[in-house]
């Protein structure tokens, strides 16, 4: 069993449409959680990040983290074809510094 | 400023060439990564330097050397590497500490291609 699961899709949604995003992890020792947005060719770049459990909200992207559960999700909002991305999931322990990844989900955002 | 710079874009060379991929950044970050990154697949950690010390080596085979000559620069010293070795290898950084939201912020990589 993989430490972090992700689905890889790809999702294909319409354009304005909310996106929901997830994964699922197996070790409770992970408490910094975070998702990158990676386009074709490019490197990851951060698009949020959450410490331990709740929500947090950017723009139309929000973040939310079930500890108890064990359970990620990011929502986007009024989707965009721009939004068309591999989007990863990454999360670390409180010591160190090894982000474990998820496989990413490729998202496209029809017009 | 965000910014972690990697040269060259593009990198293309032979089994027996010695090649380096260098990495910029000037956030203050005291941790810097290199990470490979075949496609359709997340990112492969290989090295992390924390305080210019080199704290974990996942592995990594000897063709592939690391250095952080200082606190902004990392490079990636290249030797007789193989075909498979083909990938986007991507450098990033963070900040380090207990209570410091460990956030590592990529560079757009570089792709290198063995022949």
């Amino acid at each position: 069993q993989k430490e972090v699961e992700q689905d890889p899709g790809p999702l294909s949604v319409p354009e304005g449409a909310i996106v929901s995003l997830n994964c699922t992890y197996s070790n409770s020792a992970f408490q910094y959680f975070m998702w990158y947005r990676q386009y074709s060719r490019k490197g990851p770049e951060l698009l949020m990040y959450t410490y331990s459990s709740g929500n947090k909200e950017d723009g139309r992207f929000t973040a939310q983290v079930d500890k108890s559960s064990k359970y990620i999700s990011l929502f986007i909002r009024d989707s965009q074809p721009s939004d068309s991305a591999t989007y990863l999931c990454a999360m670390s322990r409180e010591y160190g510094n090894k982000l474990v990844f998820g496989a990413g989900t490729i998202l496209r955002v029809k017009s | 400023d965000t910014e972690v710079t990697q040269t060259p874009k593009h990198l293309v060379m032979g089994m027996t060439n010695k090649k380096s991929l260098k990495c910029e950044q000037h956030m203050g970050h005291r941790a810097m990564y290199w990470y490979k990154q075949k496609a359709k697949k997340p990112p492969e950690l290989m090295f992390v330097y924390s305080y210019e010390k080199l704290s974990i080596n996942e592995s990594v085979p000897s063709r592939f050397s690391p250095e952080c000559p200082n606190s902004s620069l990392l490079n990636l010293h290249l030797h007789a590497l193989q075909p498979e070795d083909s990938a986007l290898y991507l450098c990033a950084s963070s900040q380090v500490g207990r209570q410091v939201q460990e956030t590592q912020y990529f560079g757009p990589g570089t792709r290198l291609l063995v022949l």
